[in-house]
């Protein structure tokens, strides 16, 4: 089935650490985005992109890059991370017209210490 | 600005009870809407949306233009019920970005 995978599954690191969360699809679509999930705040949009050339910023991108490598690849990273960003972060995709629903992938759950 | 509102965090039945989920938005053109549902420790998916009119799992929804709303309804709950549902509003100007409420844990109990 196609589909969309995030890896890792879960992380813990430290204050100060850079690090990347991937993300893979094989549903062919040119569209995807990185939310983050918070208890009582529901889902926010930290980045996405269009097509390979494409990216935006969301409503929280502070504190976040992404890279669009190919139409399949979507990661997104952490330069220097706080606590304040632990938290469960899924990867979306959906089709050309963006009018569809979206696709999520299992997410990443994050522990800053 | 457009906006999702599920005002309730928590909402607790006994298996067979009737079940309403609020969705409000703000918005003044004509908005595409989804609920969307998480079960434990599983990923979101796609629950219903409203231009298909259709019942899922039992569940419905009817966009109401006039309140802006968006309700989830069930007639009977079922323990497999319990789970995080989210509402979440998308329109041609934001280009296919989803904006969502701020979800509503269900617990359905026996």
């Amino acid at each position: 089935d196609a589909d969309v995978t995030q890896t890792p599954r879960n992380r813990i690191t430290k204050t100060g650490k850079r690090i990347m969360l991937e993300c893979s699809q094989t549903k062919g679509h040119d569209r995807m985005y990185w939310y983050r999930q918070d208890p009582g705040l529901g889902l926010r949009l930290i980045y996405y992109s269009f097509d390979v050339k494409d990216i935006n910023k969301g409503e929280i991108s502070d504190g976040y890059s992404v890279s669009r490598q190919a139409q399949a690849k979507f990661s997104l990273s952490l330069e220097s991370a706080i606590p304040n960003q632990t938290a469960l972060y899924f990867c979306a995709t959906s089709d050309k017209d963006g009018i569809g629903p979206q696709h999520f992938g299992d997410g990443t759950r994050l522990s800053i210490l | 600005a457009q906006r999702v509102t599920q005002p309730e965090k928590l909402l607790s039945v006994f298996k067979g009870a009737p079940v309403e989920l609020k969705c409000n938005y703000s918005y003044s053109g004509s908005p595409e809407l989804f609920w969307y549902v998480q079960y434990s420790r599983q990923r979101l998916q796609l629950l219903l949306r409203h231009i298909s009119r259709e019942s899922i799992k039992g569940f419905t929804a009817d966009l109401n233009k006039g309140e802006t709303s968006f309700h989830l309804k069930k007639p009977f709950a079922q323990e497999e019920d319990s789970a995080m549902y989210y509402c979440a509003l998308t329109t041609v100007s934001n280009t296919g970005k989803l904006i969502f409420g701020q979800g509503t844990t269900l617990q359905v109990k026996p």
